[in-house]
């Protein structure tokens, strides 16, 4: 069974502050890894889908790496926004399916 | 629709009874997905179809779950004699065409389902 890992599992940060967290991942066999933002009683609603190795992507104040070769991505956030506050979940695709890791839930202070 | 819409929205019901979830996707969409969420995890492959065909059903946690796409839109999720460890979030998903992973996935608000 594929394992998808995120650390940390829980983040507070004070509002402006700039942070990151990490998907982990089996490297071999690598296709495609998605972010998703997932707000408490809404939806997972997607940020990236990355593909290949060194991909960075940005959508306003959020960022990703990927790495393939040593198996992780990274999610930056720069200047928190309470609004940033949500669950972040990085899904690996493994076959036709995609498999998600457990989550990092931000918490961002004002 | 405008988005992957699931009813119920909520769903209680006893040990031992069956239960039906559906999931009507984005229209146009190809691929859809069925998830489990446990508060506070991240989403649990169940089964996935492309149009109407099943294409991997490795996720259902055994036979007393099924699923169904008969005319390659709205889904069915059925749990038969449900138990009290059936109680999770179901979230559909669905994506405009297989593309090799690329195609993000746009999830529905999901039915929470309580067994008593």
């Amino acid at each position: 069974i594929l394992n998808v890992e995120q650390s940390p599992q829980s983040l507070h940060v004070q509002e402006g502050d700039s942070t990151n967290f990490t998907c982990s991942f089996p490297s071999s066999n690598f296709y495609a890894l998605h972010w998703y933002r997932w707000e408490t009683a809404k939806s997972p609603e997607a940020l990236f889908v990355m593909t290949l190795n060194g991909d960075e992507k940005k959508k306003g104040r959020i960022s990703a790496t990927l790495n393939t070769k040593e198996g992780y991505s990274y999610l930056y956030i720069k200047g928190s926004q309470p609004e940033d506050s949500a669950t972040y979940l990085c899904a690996l695709l493994y076959g036709q399916n995609f498999v998600f890791g457990p989550g990092t839930r931000l918490s961002v202070l004002p | 629709g405008a988005g992957v819409s699931q009813s119920p929205r909520y769903k209680v019901t006893k040990r031992g009874q069956d239960v039906a979830l559906r999931c009507d996707p984005i229209s146009g969409h190809v691929s859809l997905y069925w998830y489990r969420q446990a508060l506070g995890q991240g989403p649990e492959f169940l089964t996935y179809f492309n149009y109407e065909a099943q294409q991997d059903k490795s996720g259902l946690p055994n036979d007393r779950f099924s699923a169904e796409r008969p005319e390659g839109s709205i889904s069915t999720l059925t749990i038969q004699r449900t138990e009290q460890r059936d109680s999770a979030m179901y979230r559909c998903a669905s994506s405009l065409v297989w593309q090799g992973g690329v195609e993000k996935l746009f999830f529905g608000s999901g039915t929470q389902l309580s067994v008593l």
